[in-house]
């Protein structure tokens, strides 16, 4: 089974709190996650991305944690912005050392209030 | 700054009309994508290019879209003939050969409307 299930679909955080986006997979040969930022009019962003040999990838305030045997990653965004409102998707492909297709999850829609 | 490009980047036409989406993958990059995105079915893929071959189009509707790349600096999407439910926004997506990284850089998409 293909699917990447995302959750929650909505979320609201307040400026300096926060957010955390759950991401589960079922494919046991995914071994690519990455999390695709996705502003108004425009398309996805890579924002992050971990592969299953790390537990935990940090890139400023944007982290992914990764739990293989559980096969759930998520994406956490300390001290949320104004500027982090956006649609967050993660995703995960069979890398077979080349550029592979990605699996989507279907998107959390970010707002930080101030 | 390299970007990926679509044209064009609206288009509204009628039902039963031919539609052809255009993408100019990042100079280089050798792996084109092509994923559609609805509010119902989120992003999904429907095809993807590596060295210009098709590697995969089984998201694609075969009686009605057509994907090509007729060289390494142009991508092609068709939809002949076009139906309301194709309304939807089509990216493309370039990726460079592999060094570890499997980063998809998108276009910024082309929001079409089927009437």
């Amino acid at each position: 089974q293909q699917q990447v299930k995302q959750s929650p679909q909505s979320l609201i955080v307040q400026k300096g709190g926060i957010s955390i986006i759950n991401c589960a997979y079922e494919n046991t040969a995914f071994d690519y996650f990455p999390w695709y930022q996705q502003f108004p009019g425009k398309g996805p962003a890579l924002l992050i991305a971990i592969r299953p040999d790390v537990s935990e990838k940090k890139e400023g305030r944007f982290t992914i944690s990764f739990n293989k045997s559980a096969k759930q990653f998520s994406l956490h965004i300390m001290d949320s912005q104004p500027g982090d409102s956006a649609t967050y998707f993660c995703a995960a492909s069979i890398s077979n050392f080349g550029n592979e297709k990605l699996t989507f999850g279907t998107g959390t829609r970010l707002t930080i209030i101030p | 700054d390299a970007r990926v490009t679509q044209t064009p980047r609206h288009k509204v036409t009628e039902m039963g009309q031919e539609v052809t989406m255009r993408c100019q993958p990042i100079l280089g990059h050798n792996t084109v994508f092509w994923y559609r995105q609805t509010m119902m079915q989120g992003l999904e893929l429907l095809a993807y290019f590596r060295n210009r071959a098709p590697l995969d189009d089984s998201g694609m509707p075969k009686d009605r879209f057509s994907a090509e790349m007729p060289d390494a600096t142009l991508a092609t999407l068709k939809i002949q003939p076009s139906e309301p439910r194709d309304s939807a926004v089509y990216f493309c997506a370039s990726g460079p050969p592999w060094s570890g990284e499997d980063t998809q850089y998108f276009g910024p998409g082309t929001r079409l409307t089927v009437l």
